[in-house]
């Protein structure tokens, strides 16, 4: 069975702060997604990460793939009250067929 | 449309009633995961449609949980004699690419489903 594990599941920090977000497994993945989602909406995709050892940015947020393609970290820098939300890593394309498998999530509140 | 359209946002049913979810994807899309995410939880994956064909069931709970897409668009989940056990919301995804690419998803805002 695949499974996605995030670290740390909750986190709780106050404005300007960076933190980091881990995503790991013992399978290795075609792709992985980062997801954020805020209450009562679904998961809005970030990004996509193909290439073992990439490195995304995307403002203030910096995505990595293990070189293996088995984990992921997620890097905020001078976190703002607007990045409150749950962030869920995904894996796709796998051997194991068609689904995209999710992470139970990180969420993470950033207070003014 | 624009987005994932999902009805109904909110049902209540009583243990024991049958529901229908429906999922309208953005149009073209070929690729239509149906997800259940509990409270404070990821979602969990349930079946996967490639346009009308389903290939992918594993993650049906039960033989309660059905799921069709008959021309291709249109989705609708469909859980009968509902528990309590069934209550989540009901996350529908869609992608452009199909099969094993389908990695970017585009989701719908849920169907939260309570059963009492």
């Amino acid at each position: 069975t695949q499974l996605l594990e995030q670290s740390p599941q909750f986190l709780s920090i106050q404005e300007g702060e960076n933190l980091t977000v881990y995503c790991n497994s013992s399978s290795v993945f075609s792709s992985l997604q980062w997801y954020r989602q805020e209450p009562g909406e679904g998961p809005v995709l970030l990004v996509t990460v193909v290439t073992g050892g990439e490195v995304k940015k995307l403002k203030r947020l910096t995505f990595q793939f293990g070189d293996a393609r088995k984990d992921s970290s997620l890097h905020i820098t001078a976190a703002q009250p607007g990045d409150t939300g749950l962030y869920l890593c995904a894996g796709a394309g796998d051997t194991g067929g068609f689904k995209t498998i999710f992470g139970a999530g990180t969420r993470l509140f950033v207070k003014a | 449309g624009a987005g994932v359209s999902q009805s109904p946002r909110y049902k209540v049913a009583k243990r024991g009633q049958d529901v229908a979810l429906r999922c309208d994807p953005i149009s073209g899309h070929v690729s239509l995961f149906w997800y259940q995410q509990a409270l404070g939880q990821g979602p969990e994956f349930l079946t996967y449609f490639q346009n009308e064909a389903q290939l992918d069931k594993s993650g049906l709970p039960s033989d309660r949980f059905f799921a069709e897409r008959p021309e291709g668009s249109v989705s609708t989940l469909k859980i009968q004699r509902t528990q309590q056990e069934d209550s989540a919301v009901y996350l529908c995804a869609s992608s452009l690419v199909p099969g094993l690419r389908a990695g970017e998803l585009f989701f719908g805002e849920g169907s939260r489903l309570t059963v009492l």
